[in-house]
């Protein structure tokens, strides 16, 4: 993708253990947002980071931007079954548009 | 209250055949989107809509055709629906900042399933 691409494409794991996710990006950012997007459904805001922002942190979640290197990583500690999902990184413009790539699907068994 | 109502949630036609989805978001938001999601869930933004007022036109054909009566909603209009046309189709509402820019989260609706035949 022009966009950049999130990283892996499938990622599976056991409950309890941490699941990393990254998401790299090509073109200047305002921010950058995770989403997750359970299946048949549509996708649901976790996370905002601002460009002037390294690290953040909400509830199991923690997010990291390394605009040196466009990158950005999601972390879930302790994984359980419901976690299960597709996570999709938006690359913020300063335009107003938020690019998607394809997501990284996550399987968290019990 | 669902934020981001998108109808309908399933939509199967033939091919020629011309299509709307509608979309209504109840949040107060300034800008509403149009995204497609292929079958690789690669999500790719169609349109947007500021204040009744088209501001991004991204590269899609000129059969879609995004219609906003008024701030909380936002029309898919299809024309001569092709087989590539079948997808998901989302509608997202989010509150720009004063420079328009995605500063806020999105909120997404439920997706309609698009599947020409």
């Amino acid at each position: 993708s022009q966009q950049g691409e999130e990283d892996p494409q499938a990622l599976s794991i056991q409950e309890g253990e941490n699941a990393t996710m990254n998401c790299s990006y090509k073109t200047s950012i305002n921010n950058l947002q995770w989403y997750r997007q359970n299946s048949g459904r549509g996708l649901v805001h976790l996370i905002l980071i601002r460009s002037n922002e390294r690290e953040k942190h909400s509830g199991r979640l923690r997010v990291t931007l390394d605009t040196s290197k466009k990158s950005s990583s999601l972390l879930i500690t302790a994984s359980r079954a419901a976690d299960t999902a597709s996570y999709f990184c938006g690359r913020g413009s300063t335009l107003g548009r938020l690019y998607f790539g394809r997501g990284t699907q996550l399987t968290v068994w019990p | 209250d669902t934020a981001v109502s998108q109808t309908p949630k399933y939509l199967v036609t033939q091919m020629g055949n011309d299509k709307s989805i509608k979309c209504e978001q109840n949040l107060g938001h300034d800008t509403m989107y149009w995204y497609k999601q292929d079958s690789k869930k690669f999500l790719k933004i169609m349109f947007s809509y500021n204040n009744k007022e088209l501001i991004i036109n991204e590269t899609v054909p000129n059969r879609f055709s995004p219609k906003s009566p008024d701030k909380a909603h936002l029309n898919l209009h299809i024309n001569s629906l092709e087989l590539g046309d079948s997808a998901v189709y989302f509608c997202a509402s989010s509150q720009a900042n004063n420079w328009g820019a995605a500063d806020y989260g999105y909120t997404f609706g439920s997706g309609t399933r698009l599947t020409v035949v």
